[in-house]
């Protein structure tokens, strides 16, 4: 159980594009989600908590603008990177928290590639 | 603000070896702790949760908790090559639906 999904699993666009990256829990509801970023041997940094049925909570310093996040079911969270640009390339991470103890779930990653 | 101290390594052991993982944390509310096993270029993946005082024992792996000195370890038995990744310690404070994360430690175990 407790598994979350990520689509695309590795993308690479050209500057100024616009990704979206999909986070999905698949065998249980998720009220709660959450983005990180994680560049090449740093740790993760959480990006936002995205919450079902309302706004996205961003954490200082993230760009509510730029990273668009929706999530619209129990289960589906995205978020969009509006136009990318090279210094956004990074391993864009979802999670989802479920039980007793609110555990976090990881997706796969996202690797993002702005050309 | 909330911290979480992991020594970054990189930690060597043979294999076989017993492998030790200390995490210390600043808030003294906190309530819930993780260990999370990442792998190079993967995502982190929940191998241990602990929430009272004391040991948890999980196969190999034994988390332990000493929230009046604000310590969490997590410690591998027989250790195997296969263990070499980061790990990283999580915790959850009070109410708050966030993970404070650790910056890592890196194990190593060798053949």
């Amino acid at each position: 159980g407790a598994v979350v999904s990520q689509h695309p699993s590795w993308v690479i666009c050209k500057s100024g594009t616009s990704v979206k990256i999909e986070c999905r829990s698949l065998d249980f509801q998720a009220t709660t989600m959450f983005w990180y970023r994680q560049f090449p041997k740093q740790s993760l940094m959480l990006m936002a908590t995205s919450n079902e049925g309302s706004k996205a909570t961003y954490e200082q310093g993230v760009e509510k603008d730029k990273f668009l996040i929706n999530h619209a079911s129990l289960t589906l969270s995205t978020l969009t990177v509006t136009s990318a640009h090279p210094e956004d390339s990074s391993f864009y991470i979802c999670s989802a928290s479920t039980g007793l103890y609110n555990e976090q779930f990881f997706g796969p990653g996202t690797r993002l590639t702005v050309l | 603000q909330k911290e979480v101290e992991q020594n970054s390594g990189p930690l060597s052991v043979p294999e076989g070896a017993i492998a030790s993982l200390n995490c210390t944390y600043s808030d003294r509310v906190s309530q819930s702790f993780f260990w999370y096993r990442q792998y190079s270029g993967k995502s982190p993946e929940l191998i241990m949760s602990i929430y009272s005082n004391g040991d948890k024992e999980d196969g190999r792996f034994t988390a332990q908790l000493n929230k009046a000195s604000q310590y969490v370890s997590l410690l591998i038995r027989d250790s195997q090559p296969s263990d070499s990744a980061t790990y990283l310690c999580a915790v959850k404070s009070g109410s708050a639906r966030q993970l404070t994360f650790g910056s890592g430690t890196q194990l190593t175990v060798l053949p």
